[in-house]
């Protein structure tokens, strides 16, 4: 089975900080996503990778960059952390499958910024 | 720009009913529509997949119906366990190979 690994499951981090959210994938997919998930907006993309180095913006980048150096990796970045940006990211990569993107997600991290 | 609608938000069931969690979509011009579910505090797992060619999908006791004409999906849970308890949600692909565009979930919790 495809995994998604997410290095940590929960972080605390004061204001103003900078936090690194890795993933990585071990079924050498193309594509990869980071969500935020927060309670009553649901499931929203901040950015998507299509390839190594490629990087597109989603719905809500602001506040967030990425990194993709590697093809099985896919970094969120929080260059200056704000307690706006405390929620549950997820990250997931995906196959095409008869032209359909099949995702898999990680488990998610909980981030609190104090 | 797509949004996907999810209702009810929750939903309590006794053991055994059969239930139907609604989806719907704006955009009907959809490459496929897929539904999760998602156990507290976790990430998501895949249940089915809908291609836009196609009318329904079914896996086990779950049956996920698609109707793009009126930009609408169902997915029916036969015989509901406790097991089932979970949030649910469904997600729209506009083009191929595009991120998908998730509905806020249904939380269904069924009791024993």
């Amino acid at each position: 089975d495809v995994k998604v690994t997410q290095s940590s499951r929960y972080l605390v981090k004061r204001t103003g900080e900078k936090v690194f959210l890795e993933c990585v994938q071990d079924m050498d997919h193309e594509n990869m996503f980071w969500y935020r998930q927060d309670p009553g907006l649901g499931l929203r993309l901040i950015y998507f990778s299509y390839d190594v180095k490629m990087k597109e913006k989603g719905d809500i980048p602001e506040g967030y960059s990425v990194s993709r150096e590697k093809k099985e990796r896919f970094s969120l970045i929080l260059e200056s952390a704000s307690t706006n940006q405390t929620s549950m990211y997820l990250c997931a990569s995906s196959r095409i499958s008869s032209g359909a993107n099949v995702l898999t997600f990680g488990a998610g991290s909980r981030l609190t910024v104090l | 720009k797509q949004e996907v609608t999810q209702i009810p938000a929750a939903l309590s069931v006794p053991e055994g009913e059969n239930l139907v969690l609604n989806c719907s979509f704006t955009d009907s011009a959809i490459y496929n529509l897929q539904w999760f579910r998602q156990d507290p505090g976790k990430g998501l797992t895949s249940l089915l997949l809908i291609q836009s060619s196609q009318r329904e999908q079914t896996s086990g006791r779950l049956n996920a119906s698609l109707d793009k004409s009126s930009g609408r999906s169902t997915l029916y849970i036969a015989a509901s366990q406790p097991g089932d308890s979970a949030t649910y949600l469904c997600a729209v692909e506009n083009q191929a190979g595009t991120a998908l565009i998730f509905g806020k979930g249904t939380t269904l919790s069924v009791s024993s």
